[in-house]
């Protein structure tokens, strides 16, 4: 069964240091997600990619989250500097029609920020 | 924007009972309904959905409603089974969009 592979499983990482996460979605996948769910909350959509073009980044604080898609295939959430509040799980997820219907998610990364 | 309320957030039943958990959603555009259940430490997995079309749907032991008046949807799940405890998400899409909103979750425990 295809998956979405994201890495590292987890990450342990200073306050003010820069992190970054990486996702390959299911081959033929063209819309990608990155999520942030929050321990205890469901997940809150971080940035969502049709292809290589970022479709909605209304709710990624942009000036410490950056995310690119660069040929259209795997994607690279980063965060620079990570504060404390930032520890959470960072799911990905792709599916292929870009209307949500049948979301596929990746096991995401675990980011405790110390 | 779409707000998802989902009720209760903790639910303890014992085997073999049935178990509903219940969403409202606000905006009327929405038109996809997703169930996910996430396992501890695990990936959310979809478990069942419904279009705004339906009004229900059924796999095996788990079913969703969907009531559009009154923009609520609920999963139902009979005979319940250890295995059924993990946390369920409910979820609403709105037509041509796709950020899945979802709500905040119920922690569903089955008791042998």
């Amino acid at each position: 069964e295809a998956e979405v592979a994201q890495s590292p499983r987890y990450k342990i990482t200073e306050k003010s240091q820069a992190v970054a996460f990486w996702c390959d979605p299911i081959s033929g996948h063209a819309t990608l997600y990155w999520y942030r769910q929050i321990l205890g909350q469901g997940p809150e959509l971080l940035v969502q990619f049709q292809d290589e073009s970022v479709v909605d980044d209304s709710q990624l604080p942009k000036d410490r989250f950056s995310a690119e898609r660069l040929k259209g295939v795997d994607s690279t959430l980063k965060i620079q500097p990570a504060e404390l509040g930032d520890s959470a799980m960072y799911l990905c997820a792709s599916n292929p029609t870009g209307t949500g219907e049948g979301a596929f998610f990746g096991q995401g990364t675990r980011l405790t920020v110390v | 924007g779409e707000n998802v309320e989902q009720h209760p957030s903790t639910l303890s039943v014992q085997e073999g009972d049935s178990a509903v958990i219940k969403c409202t959603y606000s905006d009327s555009a929405s038109n996809y309904f997703p169930w996910y259940k996430q396992e501890l430490g695990k990936r959310p997995q979809l478990i069942i959905d419904i279009r705004s079309n339906v009004g229900e749907k059924k796999d095996q032991r788990i079913a969703v409603t969907l009531n559009k008046t009154a923009k609520h949807f609920s999963l139902h799940i009979t005979e319940t089974q250890p295995e059924d405890s993990a946390v369920y998400f409910c979820a609403a899409s709105r037509a041509g969009q796709g950020n899945l909103i979802f709500g905040k979750g119920t922690k569903l425990s089955v008791k042998p």
